[in-house]
């Protein structure tokens, strides 16, 4: 089956830090692979997505690249910023898009000024 | 154009009782998913569906839980004699099948006692 590992938290970082919030996986099939941010209280919003290998994605500073040498789609941003603390979820899904997102149990990012 | 609605957005049920979770698609979206996230988890895939079909009810317990997309009107996720294991978010997400990139909503949250 699919299944999403990403690096526990909370992650503490201070501001203009870099960030780097890893994700491996293990899909049946051709997985596209996804970053959704979640702030407090709300919903997932889409961060950014890769649907086939070496692409990057990227979205507001923060870049991920499919690796499918390693299974990997780690997440990075060059300096964060306080308002970037939520939590972050990897997720993936196959069989061309039409099914449901597996996620990983997200990583909790706080910055502080 | 306005994105994916539930309500309510917090919902108390005693034990025993039923809950009720309705959520509205983003316009021209005929694709529903619904998605659990207990404390401290990430979401689980429950059920996806498109208008008057389930597609895939893989994540849904096989007990008490129900789902529903008809032609008119919303999505409804179902819960009979709810249990407090069954206190949780509940999201749902909604896709256009041109991309069947996944819109989340602000989620139900779901308490009982």
């Amino acid at each position: 089956g699919n299944s999403v590992t990403q690096m526990e938290g909370p992650v503490t970082l201070s501001e203009e830090a870099f960030l780097t919030i890893n994700c491996t996986y293990t899909a049946t099939g051709y997985p596209s692979l996804f970053w959704y941010v979640q702030y407090p209280g709300e919903g997932l919003q889409l961060l950014l997505k890769a649907t086939k290998a070496d692409d990057k994605g990227s979205n507001k500073g923060f870049e991920a690249t499919y690796r499918k040498e390693t299974t990997s789609f780690h997440l990075e941003k060059g300096s964060v910023q306080v308002s970037d603390s939520a939590v972050y979820f990897c997720a993936l899904n196959t069989g061309g898009g039409a099914d449901g997102l597996t996620f990983g149990k997200g990583t909790h990012l706080i910055i502080q000024p | 154009n306005a994105g994916v609605m539930q309500n309510p957005r917090h919902l108390v049920r005693r034990r025993g009782q039923e809950a009720r979770l309705r959520c509205s698609p983003m316009k021209g979206h005929s694709h529903v998913y619904w998605y659990r996230q207990l404390p401290e988890e990430g979401l689980k895939f429950m059920v996806y569906l498109q208008k008057e079909n389930i597609i895939d009810e893989s994540g849904m317990p096989k007990e008490r839980f129900s789902a529903e997309f008809p032609k008119e009107g919303p999505s409804i996720l179902r819960i009979q004699q709810v249990v407090r294991g069954d206190s949780a978010a509940y999201f749902c997400a909604s896709s256009r099948q041109v991309d069947y990139e996944q819109y989340f909503g602000p989620g139900t949250r779901l308490t009982v006692t």
